[in-house]
């Protein structure tokens, strides 16, 4: 069974640009979660999507937006980007809810310059 | 304030040494569950064992074993024999179902295991 899969790995972008970002999760599985992870900051929330429904956000501004499609693969979004947004950025899917084990991708490096 | 809390940030022993690290974790819900997660460098989370709160059994599983105590608030994660491969960054992750079971992740332990 193939896991979770994000691309791309790795992204360099220039202050002012947008970023998109892809999750594939395992096969049958309809929650995803997306994470932002700096030394600064360690691991923090960012929202979680199920059945094309975002059910739960973090602390981050509106400039972070993601969405999931029919067959539960999810894009996040940062429009502007600004320095302090160079991270990895890891997906996570799960069964159905925060509460089953989430299983997490290789994330995507994002570096703004 | 921190719901998990992980006060050890880097830990070496030399290899065969018995290690533990530590969590913290703070929550008025009376449902929720407890994880740990190991982040080599190559920075995919592997999870490692998932706890609820009505299960208060220590486990073990092969190297590794955990010891969940509700009466300190604590969910501690021992291996033992360490080895170079244990090395990595360990995550100790509280899910609450009052917060919509939303993942929240201590700072981690940088754990090096010398040869």
């Amino acid at each position: 069974k193939a896991g979770v899969t994000q691309t791309p790995r790795y992204l360099i972008k220039t202050r002012g640009q947008q970023v998109t970002l892809s999750c594939s999760p395992i096969s049958g599985h309809r929650s995803v979660s997306w994470y932002q992870q700096t030394p600064g900051q360690g691991l923090q929330f960012l929202f979680e999507y199920f059945s094309e429904t975002q059910r739960n956000k973090g602390n981050f501004p509106g400039r972070f937006s993601g969405r999931q499609f029919s067959n539960s693969r999810s894009e996040m979004n940062v429009s502007t980007l600004e320095l302090g947004d160079s991270a990895l950025y890891l997906c996570a899917s799960s069964l159905v809810t925060g509460r089953d084990i989430q299983y997490f991708g290789a994330g995507t490096r994002l570096s703004v310059l | 304030a921190q719901k998990v809390t992980q006060a050890q940030t880097e830990i070496s022993v030399v290899e065969k040494e018995d290690v533990t690290l530590d969590c913290v974790y703070e929550t008025r819900d009376t449902t929720y569950y407890l994880f740990w997660y190991k982040q080599p460098p190559s920075g995919e989370l592997v999870f490692l064992i998932r706890r609820n709160s009505f299960d208060e059994q220590n486990e073990i599983s092969g190297r590794y074993s955990w010891n969940f105590q509700k009466s300190t608030s604590s969910f501690n994660f021992t291996i033992t024999a360490s080895q170079v491969v244990d090395s990595a960054v360990y995550f100790c992750a509280l899910s609450e179902a009052i917060t919509g079971n939303q993942f929240y992740f201590g700072t981690g332990t940088s754990l090096t295991v010398i040869p």
